[in-house]
């Protein structure tokens, strides 16, 4: 059964650094064809990628988020890490993880989402 | 930078068939994906590859893709179907993902 658990805080200053942590289980991130990826989404707005990380450490950012972006995996953790960096309020939205397949860098499972508030 | 196009919104009686439309240039190419995120939920999967369903997606769900558009059909909608519907796929890379802007999908 495949689980993934998103975690960080709800509220961030602007300019501040957000940290987001995606706890998964059900599969490992060492195996060939895995990866996970973080989607936010600001309320009533789309979805939007951001990230992924694959079994191999190749890492792919959005293009308009790349210079804010940094991606990061624990594989004996099960873990992956997400930092945003100079958070403004434009960045509140839920931010979900998933998994995906490197065949075609889909979505199969995902994550409950976290909502992240950028406000003074 | 990439872009997919949908319409914002599409509606059916029950019992019609919807189709959402997906458009990008890459498309040729690359698969298309589609989810349905209901109100307060994460998104679901219920179609890859373009046309593929997987388990536990009710068959009324299909899935097609011709030059630059991805089309999702929904054969006998169900009040149950009402939901926003994101298509998803890659750049050109294949590296970088990116989402249609989203339709609102109402069956009423």
């Amino acid at each position: 059964q495949v689980t993934l658990r998103e975690s960080g805080p709800a509220l961030v200053k602007p300019t501040q650094t957000l940290t987001l942590t995606c706890t998964f289980s059900g599969f490992s991130l060492s195996t060939s064809g895995m990866c996970v990826s973080w989607i936010r989404q600001p309320p009533g707005k789309a979805l939007e990628w951001l990230a992924l990380i694959d079994w191999d450490d190749d890492k792919y950012y959005s293009t308009s988020l790349k210079t804010r972006l940094t991606i990061s995996k624990d594989t004996s953790k099960n873990q992956v890490v997400l930092t945003m960096t100079n958070m403004d309020p434009v960045d509140t939205a839920t931010y979900y993880c998933a998994r995906c397949i490197a065949a075609g860098y889909y979505f199969d499972y995902w994550g409950q989402g976290t909502l992240v508030t950028v406000s003074s | 930078s990439y872009e997919l196009t949908q319409p914002p919104s599409v509606s059916v009686s029950p019992g019609q068939t919807a189709r959402i439309t997906c458009s990008g240039d890459a498309l040729p190419k690359k698969y298309a994906y589609w989810y349905q995120q209901k109100s307060g939920q994460a998104p679901v999967l219920v179609i890859y590859e373009d046309s593929k369903r997987p388990s536990g997606i009710p068959e009324r769900f299909s899935g097609s893709s011709s030059g630059t558009m991805a089309t999702l059909t929904i054969s006998g909608a169900q009040v149950e179907d009402e939901a926003d519907y994101y298509c998803y796929s890659t750049d050109s890379s294949g590296n970088r993902g990116v989402f249609g802007g989203g339709t609102k999908l109402t069956v009423l």
